[in-house]
Parts: structure tokens; C-alpha cells; sequence
């Protein structure tokens, strides 16, 4: 099994630009999240899914948007692109239930100039 | 507001030494108390977690320790080796949430 993976690993990006991060997970997982890390700061949750189809608002969601069309998919959309959302993202899956052990993806550098 | 206040924010031990993270929450419902370890470069792993019935857990070198009633929990990691460098987070999650608390993080470097 590879677990989650994540795409790309790293990107870079000029203010205005759009792009979008892709997740997939192998492991049959009901729940996916997508989380920003900036240093000092932890992981802050921006999207969250609890099913296919389904999306809910995390601490901080402005300016990314989300879709779980499959339920091995979570895709983490920037319609336009800020220099405050450079960070790592990263992605992670867990059980129905257990939503407390979460498996994460390697993670998406990215860097808005 | 950060629910759940982890510290020190970075901590030097020595090899052989013991290491101790320390978390403090204010949630009286959360009902499970993980720890996720980070490499550089990488995602956070699930390390250990904690129910509240339980005052402490023990895994190899890494024991949790739980005190409901001061409502905080941590982290030892004996005998610290190199290897044990890494981030480690703490985490709670609130019955019934889909979403887990994390702490913001204790980088902890080894030194051999």
C-alpha cells in the first residue's frame, strides 16, 4: 500500500497564479484533511471531508477551495495564488471514527512569489 | 485560541538523557490524546495516544503521561537517542469531532 500521496511535491507560484494539490489514499479511509504548516504555527486545518461529496470549513479556509468527488481523492484548490500561502500542505486520512489517527501524506512545498 | 498549549517550544537533551514534552488543555471533552512525531521532510506520525481512564501508557522509550484532574499530559522519551530528533506534536480530539487539536509542535534535537 502506498498510504496517501501527495502531488506535487514542490511547486512555485507567482502571485495570481491558480494550481491545485492533489491526495490520494489507498487505505479505504472515510475522513480526508488538508492542513498548512508554517513554522512556529503547527498544523492548521484548512478543509476537511468526512465522506464522498462532502466538505466542511476548517481554522482557516479562505482563499483554497476543495473537492472529494471520489473517496480516495481530496484536491485542495488556489484560485489565486497569495504570497501568505506559501507553507508545506499537507494531506491526511483516517478511519470512520478513529479521526484522531490520522495518516499523513509526505506533504507539498510551495512557495508564492 | 489554541486549545490545547504544548511547550517548550524546542528542547536540546543530550544522548541517553530523558526528554519531556508537556501539553495543557482546557476542553474537558476531549477524549483522546495522541502524539504524532515528525521528521524533517516529512508527514506527522502517529506515535502513542492516551485515553483520559488511563494515567499512563508505555511503549518502548516513550510513556504518556496523563493527569485529568490539572488537565495536562506528556510526553518522555527515555533513554534519547539522534534518531529521536524530530518534531513532536500533541493532539486531543473532543468526542464526537471529526477534528483532532494539535499543539503547535516541540522540535527536539538529540545530541550525540
Amino acid at each position: 500500500n502506498a498510504g496517501v500521496t501527495q502531488t506535487p511535491k514542490f511547486r512555485v507560484l507567482k502571485t495570481g497564479q491558480s494550481m491545485t494539490l492533489l491526495c490520494a489514499q489507498d487505505m479505504n479511509h472515510e475522513y480526508m484533511y488538508w492542513y498548512r504548516q508554517d513554522p512556529g504555527m503547527g498544523l492548521r486545518l484548512i478543509h476537511y471531508s468526512v465522506g464522498e461529496g462532502t466538505t466542511a470549513k476548517g481554522e482557516v479556509p479562505d482563499g483554497y477551495n476543495v473537492s472529494r468527488l471520489k473517496k480516495q481523492n481530496f484536491l485542495l484548490g488556489l484560485e489565486s495564488a497569495a504570497p501568505s500561502q506559501t507553507s508545506v500542505y499537507f494531506c491526511a486520512s483516517s478511519r470512520s471514527g478513529r479521526p484522531y489517527e490520522q495518516y499523513f501524506g509526505p506533504g507539498t512545498r510551495l512557495t508564492v512569489t | 485560541q489554541q486549545q490545547v498549549k504544548q511547550s517548550p517550544q524546542s528542547l536540546i537533551v543530550q544522548k541517553g538523557g530523558i526528554s519531556i514534552i508537556n501539553c495543557a488543555y482546557e476542553n474537558t471533552a476531549f477524549d483522546y490524546f495522541p502524539w504524532y512525531q515528525q521528521f524533517p521532510g516529512k508527514g506527522p506520525a502517529l506515535l502513542i495516544a492516551i485515553r483520559p481512564d488511563v494515567s499512563e501508557k508505555k511503549e518502548g522509550r516513550f510513556t504518556i503521561s496523563f493527569n485529568k484532574s490539572a488537565k495536562q499530559f506528556s510526553l518522555h522519551i527515555m533513554d534519547s537517542q539522534p534518531g529521536d530528533s524530530a518534531t513532536y506534536f500533541c493532539a486531543a480530539r473532543a468526542g464526537g469531532s471529526y477534528i483532532p487539536t494539535f499543539g503547535r509542535g516541540t522540535s527536539l534535537i538529540v545530541h550525540p
